[in-house]
């Protein structure tokens, strides 16, 4: 069985660095076809993907968090990681780690176990 | 960037309808589409893979059908428990987008 569980400051300030850790079991980073996704929701409002990191270590982003994101994991210990650096008001969302599955067969992407979410505010 | 476009925003429905939801991207993104549900309060889930599989678990009440474009999702014989916010997501361009979301609510 997947899960997955994310972990993150709470509440920081403008201009700082949010750090977030997504704690997994059930499967491992270095096994072919797994990643983890970032998604972000802000309250109310509909899912943006951010980044993916596979077992190969590439990663993808999305360009419109420009240069600020960047993901990485520790294999050894289950984890991966999600930095944000420079973040405002608009960065205030639930952000979730999702197991991501590359089925090479067919070429099809899914994310099929989902954290519970981890709420982030930016507030002065 | 791919816009996925869904529609309607919103739906009433009743317990025993048909429903049925849309995804237009703004490009060809072949069968690269996955739906996924969130109901309130809770993470996303899985529906449909590939445009039309779906996932492990999932009641046959539920399909997904579409190429290219268009996309569609279908809940047959609608249950109290398939309320919630439904997805689409392209996976076929960086950067993965999602649509606005379908919200089911009853009538």
């Amino acid at each position: 069985q997947v899960t997955l569980k994310e972990s993150g400051p709470g509440i920081l300030q403008p201009s700082h660095t949010l750090s977030l850790t997504c704690s997994f079991s059930g499967f491992s980073l270095s096994t072919y076809g797994m990643g983890v996704s970032w998604i972000r929701q802000p309250s109310g409002k509909g899912l943006e993907w951010l980044a993916s990191i596979w077992w190969n270590g590439n990663t993808y982003n999305n360009p419109s968090l420009k240069s600020r994101l960047t993901v990485s994991k520790d294999t050894s210990n289950n984890q991966a990681f999600l930095k944000v650096t420079s973040v405002d008001t608009a960065d205030t969302a639930t952000y979730y780690c999702a197991h991501t599955t590359f089925y090479y067969y067919d070429g099809t992407y899914v994310m099929d176990a989902w954290g519970q979410g981890a709420s982030v505010t930016v507030s002065s | 960037n791919t816009v996925m476009t869904q529609s309607p925003t919103s739906m009433f429905i009743s317990v025993g309808d048909r429903v049925t939801m849309n995804c237009k991207a703004s490009q060809n993104v072949g069968t690269n589409v996955d739906w996924y549900q969130q109901k309130t309060g809770q993470s996303p889930k899985l529906l449909i893979y590939g445009a039309s599989n779906r996932y492990t678990g999932v009641p046959d009440r539920f399909t997904g059908s579409g190429s290219g474009t268009d996309f569609t999702l279908t809940i047959s014989n609608m249950q109290a428990e398939d309320l919630a916010v439904y997805y689409c997501l392209q996976y076929n361009y960086n950067p993965w987008t999602f649509g606005g979301g379908t919200k089911l609510e009853l009538k």
